[in-house]
């Protein structure tokens, strides 16, 4: 059980362009996810909270119009890179809180995002 | 944000050996510390919750302990195996629903 999917795996695009990644938990209902972002020899950096049905709450330093999050349903959530850059190359993860279990974070196996 | 720090950030191992590595974070607004084992393309795999000052948890080979009031926590791997191999990653946490601020991690690796 407790098992979080991430689509796609990877992906390659063209500067300028957007990217769509999925986040499901598939056994289990989610209120919350978190979105995580990763640089070479760097820790997991938290981007932002995705509530189901409300916005997302972004941390400091993260623009929210560039990384849109939509948490459509208590198994879904999405993040949007809009306009890709080349700075925006990094590995993507997310986390899934289960709705009825505190103290846990169930995460995806995390998308790699390369922009030519 | 917290300032967590693990130590060393890689480690290698001989098969068989036993070892264990260091995270430290605040121990202030202190509510839960997590350790996660990330084997190369899967997901994070979560080792331990803990939160009580003078915790110890164990799964199989693997423990932990725990003092917050200093800010940090032991992982010990006894007797080693390849499939050990991964990063352990730490991350408190300040409430039960809250954010998890992660270390940069320690890599493991297990040579036969």
């Amino acid at each position: 059980g407790a098992v979080v999917s991430q689509h796609p795996s990877w992906v390659i695009c063209k500067s300028g362009t957007s990217v769509k990644i999925e986040c499901r938990s598939l056994d289990f209902q989610a209120t919350t996810m978190f979105w995580y972002r990763q640089f070479p020899k760097q820790s997991l950096m938290l981007m932002a909270t995705s509530n189901e049905g409300s916005k997302a709450t972004y941390e400091q330093g993260v623009e929210k119009d560039k990384f849109l999050i939509n948490h459509a349903s208590l198994t879904l959530s999405t993040l949007t890179v809009t306009s890709a850059h080349p700075e925006d190359s990094s590995f993507y993860i997310c986390s899934a809180h289960p709705s009825s279990v505190a103290d846990t974070q169930y995460f995806g196996p995390g998308t790699r995002l390369t922009v030519l | 944000i917290l300032n967590v720090e693990q130590s060393p950030q890689s480690l290698h191992v001989q098969e068989g050996d036993s070892t264990n590595f260091t995270c430290s974070f605040p121990s202030s607004n202190f509510y839960a510390l997590h350790w996660y084992r990330w084997e190369t393309a899967k997901s994070p795999e979560a080792l331990f919750v803990m939160t009580l000052n003078g915790d110890e948890k164990k799964k199989g080979r693997i423990s932990a302990t725990l003092n917050t009031k200093e800010g940090y926590s032991y992982l010990y791997i006894k007797g080693s195996q390849p499939e050990d191999s991964a990063t352990y990653l730490c991350a408190p946490s300040t409430d039960s629903w809250g954010k998890f601020q992660f270390g940069a991690g320690t890599q493991v690796v297990v040579t036969p």
